[in-house]
């Protein structure tokens, strides 16, 4: 299994441009997220989706669209790239439901900065 | 909402001696589940110890103990026989039981093992 796949690893973009981080997981997890940190601070939650076809905002999801027509790959789109979007996105997948714990298995991260 | 507040931005070990690093969380659920993460100069968010709200056995997982004290709503980590390998950003992390598979995390703090 190569787990939570992330691509790119490393990106810049110039403000207004817009781009797709792409974010595979073959673990069959229905629960995927999107998060972004930023210096100093923990994990923010952007977009999440637990299904196919089923997506919902996080904490902070202005700037970003998401979409989930597959079980295996949930991507996240900049529409119109901002320097407050320069940040570190990870991808996150898990078994959905709440009667256990479900561990959340993390990407490697992709960095992007926007000038 | 839920919070989750580390007060140690950063902290320093002798190398094979103990390190308690500190979490807060406030929240007004009773089910619910708690974490520490953490994440090396690589980038990798790694699990490193959960603890179920419902259990009063404080989780153990080798070197790391948790002290998970639910009245007062703190969860702190317990790093023994310090490793170089353990230094690293720790991330306190807080999943309700009624908000699917979503993680609230605390700013970080970040560890040095000195040798």
């Amino acid at each position: 299994n190569a787990g939570v796949t992330q691509t790119p690893k490393f990106q810049v973009l110039k403000t207004g441009q817009s781009m797709t981080l792409q974010c595979a997981q073959d673990m069959n997890h229905e629960y995927m997220s999107w998060y972004r940190q930023d210096p100093g601070m923990g994990l923010r939650l952007i977009h999440y989706s637990v299904g196919a076809g089923i997506t919902d905002q996080g904490e902070v999801p202005n700037g970003y669209n998401v979409s989930r027509s597959t079980t295996e790959d949930f991507p996240l789109r900049l529409l119109s790239a901002a320097p407050s979007q320069t940040s570190v996105y990870f991808c996150a997948s898990s078994f959905a439901g709440t009667a256990s714990i479900n561990e959340q298995f993390f990407g490697p991260g992709t960095r992007l900065t926007v000038l | 909402a839920q919070t989750v507040t580390q007060s140690q931005p950063e902290m320093s070990v002798q190398e094979a001696e103990t390190v308690t690093l500190s979490c807060t969380y406030d929240t007004s659920e009773n089910n619910y589940y708690l974490f520490w993460y953490k994440q090396p100069p690589s980038r990798q968010m790694i699990l490193v110890i959960r603890q179920e709200a419902y259990k009063q056995q404080n989780a153990t997982e080798n070197r790391f103990s948790v002290n998970f004290q639910k009245a007062a709503k703190s969860f702190s980590l317990k790093i023994s026989d310090s490793q170089l390998g353990d230094t690293a950003m720790y991330f306190c992390a807080f999943m309700s039981n009624n908000a699917g598979n979503m993680l609230t995390f605390g700013g970080g703090t970040r560890l040095m093992v000195k040798p």
